[in-house]
């Protein structure tokens, strides 16, 4: 198995400009997770999904970021406008429901700049 | 209150040391926690899981639950070079939160 895929790996944006982060899950994991890593926060949990269907959306610092997953296989993460602060290492993470430990296997990442 | 915390600054340990490493968290509730390894630049790992009050071995690794006091903790036997890296404490209550983590150095 190829593990869960990130794209880009780097991104430098200007402030203002649209991004989208994408995240293919591992095949057959049916939760998707996407956390967000600082050095000042940490790595935070921003929204997850069950089934692609969005759970708990409650850590999208605001309306500026979005996130789709519209099949098993795909889900993008959308910052319009990005910010500044917005600069951090995204994560995408998978997992299978059932699984009694809820193990996350992470992404390699998506460095985020945004000058 | 944070819902996961690890205050302990960078630890450094001889090479052949036990490392101890401690997390509390807030809810009551949590049923299981985690143990991940971060390298610098890469991304977070599983070392380990536990569900129940009590000790879990796994090879050098053994992590420890407390459920009464809400602490768990890892430690980290026979330390090596490799084990250089920063370590994250995590609660599973249907989503799974971090904290900080502690960056642990194992001196040559």
């Amino acid at each position: 198995d190829a593990g869960v895929i990130q794209s880009p790996r780097h991104e430098v944006t200007e402030m203002g400009q649209e991004v989208t982060l994408r995240c293919k899950p591992i095949s057959g994991h049916n939760s998707l997770f996407w956390y967000r890593q600082t050095m000042m926060r940490g790595l935070e949990l921003l929204i997850y999904f069950n089934n692609n269907v969005p759970i708990d959306d409650s850590g999208m610092p605001e309306d500026r970021f979005s996130a789709k997953m519209p099949n098993a296989s795909f889900s993008t993460l959308k910052i319009q406008p990005s910010e500044p602060r917005d600069s951090a290492v995204y994560f995408c993470a998978s997992s299978s429901l059932g699984s009694g430990a809820n193990v996350l296997t992470f992404g390699a990442g998506s460095r985020l700049t945004v000058l | 209150q944070k819902e996961v915390e690890q205050n302990s600054g960078p630890l450094s340990v001889p090479e052949g040391a036990i490392a101890s490493l401690n997390c509390t968290y807030s809810d009551r509730g949590s049923q299981s926690f985690f143990w991940y390894r971060q390298y610098s630049g890469k991304s977070p790992e599983l070392i380990m899981f536990i569900y129940s009050n009590g000790d879990k071995e796994d090879g050098r690794f053994t992590a420890q639950l407390n459920k009464a006091s809400q602490y768990v903790s890892l430690l980290i036997r026979d330390s090596q070079p490799s084990d250089s890296a920063t370590y994250l404490c995590a609660v599973n209550d249907n989503r799974l939160a971090f904290g900080k983590g502690n960056q642990v150095v194992v001196i040559p």
